[in-house]
């Protein structure tokens, strides 16, 4: 695609409950990356993949964080028995490969959690 | 502990004036140093890629240099004008490839 997708744009979910959010890097991106971002705030890491794999998770809060990316192209971050103190806008961005390239950033999945 | 410093927090800067921030990383096992800039409601759009001391950038009115030495990267606006306003932020790699962003640094430009 021209640019980074994600999906859904926005998610409301009862506390408690489970939720997987999509993130469609832009065609022949090496590296995905992960960020929450609280209102008003700077971007905060979460995690990043080269291809398929995980390079870095140590921005996961918690264990009810995680993330994949098993054919190194669409990446799923899933929430575990999400709490109000996950509500925040959830952003992926790719790029070329880590490190020496610009990252792309999506529009962004804003969750909120009642 | 990587940390990565912006400063100032936030700026307030008379239009047409021309101003400048920093942004501080380790100084040993530099890898990057990215600037994006950030608006309110949207996404993070790249400005600079940075790889080699003594790096400047350039773009439009707005430049960055790269002091890998002594750890910092200056952002510089020259003749600010009010869609300059937002937030500039700086990401640090590591050779390791970690990566570490600074906490922004806001930019109001005052008509």
């Amino acid at each position: 695609g021209a640019g980074v997708s994600q999906s859904p744009r926005y998610k409301v979910t009862k506390r408690g409950q489970d939720v997987a959010l999509r993130c469609d890097p832009i065609s022949g991106h090496v590296s995905l990356y992960w960020y929450r971002q609280a209102l008003g705030q700077g971007p905060e890491f979460l995690t990043y993949f080269n291809y398929e794999a995980q390079q870095d998770k140590s921005g996961l809060p918690n264990d009810r964080f995680s993330a994949e990316r098993p054919e190194g192209s669409i990446s799923t971050l899933t929430i575990q028995r999400t709490e109000q103190r996950d509500s925040a806008m959830y952003r992926c961005a790719s790029s070329l490969v880590q490190g020496a390239y610009e990252q792309y950033f999506g529009p962004g999945t804003r969750l909120t959690v009642t | 502990i990587l940390n990565v410093e912006q400063s100032p927090q936030s700026l307030h800067v008379q239009e047409g004036d021309s101003t400048n921030f920093t942004c501080s990383f380790p100084s040993s096992n530099f890898y990057a140093l990215h600037w994006y800039r950030w608006e309110t409601a949207k996404s993070p759009e790249a400005l600079f890629v940075m790889t080699l001391n003594g790096d400047e950038k350039k773009k439009g009115r707005i430049s960055a240099t790269l002091n890998t030495k002594e750890g910092y990267s200056y952002l510089y606006i020259k003749g600010s004008q009010p869609e300059d306003s937002a937030t500039y932020l700086c990401a640090f790699w590591d050779s390791n490839y970690q990566l570490i962003w600074g906490a922004g640094t806001k930019l109001i430009i005052k008509p």
